[in-house]
């Protein structure tokens, strides 16, 4: 049981280049979420799936695109991607939204714009 | 607007000295407050749930109390390997703009020299 897990664990992009960051949970969990880490700033949602089919917008979406492949799989695209999006970006899982079921996280994707 | 402050935003304590750090928070209806512990180039590791004033948990030399605006985490004899960064984060029973997930605090970087 490997719980979450994210590909790549590091990436250097240059500003327009896109890219797919990677999420697979084996918890058979119902909601999964992607948020960015960044210094001074604590951990913010970008967006989350509530369920296999939807996904919706969280507090900073812009410049970001999802898709739920299945239960497993959650993944975050950046199509042109922009210095600012320099950052650690964590995904988490939760076996049913709501009820404040705790989040599992995964280790993290450092991701460099340059 | 969801709301969470951590303090100190840093601490640094000797071994066997103890302590507390502080979550206070504003939210719309709580629906859990939760901690998290996340060591460096690692995801947040889940440490405690809680649901409503006056609720405590304990974990070997953890434990999280909390009140109607904070909660506290309170380390007890620590040892250096409880040094790591303490994220505490809240979720709303009614989330604006559909947004569901986790409003965290900018954590508490606590280090425990021996």
């Amino acid at each position: 049981n490997a719980g979450v897990t994210q590909t790549p664990k590091f990436q250097v992009l240059k500003t327009g280049q896109s890219m797919t960051l990677q999420c697979a949970q084996d918890m058979n969990h119902n909601s999964m979420y992607w948020y960015r880490q960044d210094p001074g700033m604590g951990l913010r949602l970008i967006y989350y799936s509530a369920s296999e089919g939807t996904t919706d917008k969280g507090e900073v979406p812009n410049g970001y695109n999802v898709s739920r492949l299945n239960k497993r799989e959650f993944s975050l695209r950046l199509e042109s991607a922009a210095p600012s999006q320099t950052s650690v970006y964590f995904c988490a899982s939760v076996p049913l939204r709501g009820r404040g079921y705790e989040q599992y996280f995964g280790p993290g994707t450092r991701l460099t714009v340059t | 607007e969801d709301q969470v402050t951590q303090s100190p935003e840093a601490l640094r304590l000797q071994e066997g000295e103890s302590s507390s750090l502080n979550c206070s928070y504003t939210v719309s209806g709580l629906r859990g407050l939760f901690w998290y512990r996340q060591d460096p180039g690692k995801g947040p590791e889940f440490l405690f749930t809680l649901y409503s004033a006056g609720e405590e948990k304990e974990k070997e030399r953890l434990k999280a109390t909390l009140t109607k605006k904070e909660s506290f985490l309170h380390i007890t004899a620590p040892k250096p390997e409880d040094s790591a960064t303490y994220l505490c984060a809240v979720q709303a029973m009614y989330s604006g703009g559909g947004a569901d997930g986790l409003t965290f605090g900018k954590g508490t970087h606590l280090i425990i020299q021996p």
